[in-house]
């Protein structure tokens, strides 16, 4: 059982936007802007899509964003595209002694 | 251009010690960051192992601390990952990632799949 929950999956049509959500404890994702999220294609390692809860990497759609209420963050893809089908995992530091905490994973599909 | 590129045996024998070692170019370790792996089971999600900061200072995922041991040769530019008693549980993709501060992981390896086996 991951410590972040993440739906197990969402799908959406080319140019429709989702939202895949990620629930944590106000000792990871409520307490502090330490959220990313990840892409991940089949074989392939991850890649970093969102970090500090909103912040793009260079280089990085700005179809892609991230934002936090609360204990849930939430990765929003807009203008779906063929290439977005992946698996996507959120991560959060915690106060715990874990220190970092990754969400179960969303396979997306874009039908 | 920071790469990362993981390197060990691909099979170990259950009981036995599984060691990697993760070799960074385009930046120098002793600059900063930390350092993480994170492995992942076959079909399954990802898990945090452990990090080292290139001074030397580790911390590691409870669940495998026991067993887990990260060090870091500056000079070789390079880190390491030791995971005593391995079982069939531990078979995965083990990564090699950049940290920066909190659980952000911006630069991996390719990843290298270590079996546990006899």
């Amino acid at each position: 059982q991951s410590a972040l929950t993440q739906p197990a999956s969402v799908s959406g049509s080319p140019g429709q936007s989702i939202t895949i959500s990620c629930t944590g404890t106000s000792s990871d994702v409520g307490g502090y802007n330490y959220v990313s999220w990840y892409q991940q294609h089949p074989g392939k390692a991850p890649k970093l899509m969102i970090y500090d809860v909103s912040n793009r990497p260079s280089g990085v759609s700005n179809r892609f964003s991230g934002s936090k209420s609360g204990n849930t963050a939430s990765l929003t893809i807009s203008g779906l595209q063929a290439e977005d089908e992946a698996d996507y995992y959120c991560s959060s530091y915690t106060s715990s002694s874990t220190y970092v905490v990754f969400g179960g994973g969303t396979k997306l599909t874009v039908l | 251009q920071v790469q990362l590129q993981e390197s060990g045996p691909g099979l170990v024998k259950p009981s036995e010690t599984l060691s990697l070692t993760c070799a960074v170019s385009g930046y120098s370790i002793s600059s900063g960051y930390y350092w993480g792996w994170i492995r992942q089971p076959p079909g399954k999600g990802l898990e945090w192992i452990g990090s080292i900061y290139h001074s030397g200072s580790t911390y590691y995922n409870p669940s495998l601390k026991s067993r887990v041991t990260i060090s870091v040769d500056t000079s070789k530019n390079q880190f390491s990952l030791k995971l005593s008693s391995v079982t069939a549980a531990d078979t995965a993709v083990y990564y090699c990632a950049r940290q920066k501060v909190g659980a952000d992981f911006d630069y991996w390896g390719q990843g290298t799949l270590v079996t546990v086996s006899s």
